[in-house]
């Protein structure tokens, strides 16, 4: 089955500095990738997906990145403001009926103003 | 927007008691979903279905049952619970591949 590692597991940055979580995926037919953030005592909810037939995809201050072959996906924050603070999950699955999301660990985002 | 609601918000269960989790979403989506949500472990998958009466075995399905009677509720059973249960459980329903989460769901079993 699908396994995906996240990292880093923590990460900490200044206010208006950039931010990356890296995600890889074992399953080469996966072909869709999400990234939920989940605020402190909160539920996660979808910030931004990609499918395998696009490299980046850009929404204002986050971006995503796919590379099929090396079978890795990145999020990317710019800009990072102290409401980014969270906790940021990337997951895995086929785009197809009976199929799942497989979740990575998690990377807690800390932004200090 | 849809909902996707959990019957308890806290739950404190004794070992070996049979506890029930429940999940209702309204918005008519074939899929629903069960996670444990663990520090430093993430979501992990443990049941999912797509269909009513139908069920697939996520990645750890051991020591849990579901149930899936009608399209709008999705049940978790833990057959007998015991103290590595404690866990924040998290039901999600999706149409496509977009989840709705519920609130949680977060269980002690002394």
């Amino acid at each position: 089955g699908e396994n995906v590692e996240q990292h880093p597991s923590t990460l900490s940055v200044q206010e208006g500095d950039s931010a990356v979580i890296k995600c890889t995926y074992s399953d080469s037919a996966s072909n869709y990738f999400p990234w939920y953030k989940q605020e402190l005592g909160k539920r996660p909810q979808l910030i931004i997906d990609i499918r395998s037939n696009v490299g980046e995809k850009k929404d204002q201050r986050i971006a995503v990145t796919l590379n099929k072959t090396a079978k890795h996906f990145s999020l990317h924050i710019t800009e990072t403001q102290p409401e980014d603070s969270a906790v940021y999950f990337c997951a895995a699955s086929m785009v197809q009926a009976g199929t799942a999301l497989i979740f990575g660990k998690g990377t807690t985002l800390s932004v200090s103003s | 927007d849809v909902k996707v609601t959990q019957s308890s918000r806290y739950l404190v269960k004794r070992t070996g008691e049979k506890v029930f989790l429940e999940c209702v979403q309204d918005m008519d989506h074939e899929n629903m979903f069960w996670y444990r949500q663990d520090p430093g472990l993430g979501l992990r998958l443990i049941y999912f279905s797509y269909d009513v009466k139908m069920k697939e075995k996520g990645d750890i399905p051991e020591g849990y049952s579901v149930s899936r009677e009608k399209k709008e509720r999705f049940s978790l059973i833990l057959e007998s619970a015991s103290t590595n249960q404690t866990s924040m459980y998290l039901c999600a329903s999706s149409r496509d591949r977009s989840y709705t989460f519920g609130s949680g769901t977060r269980l002690t079993v002394v």
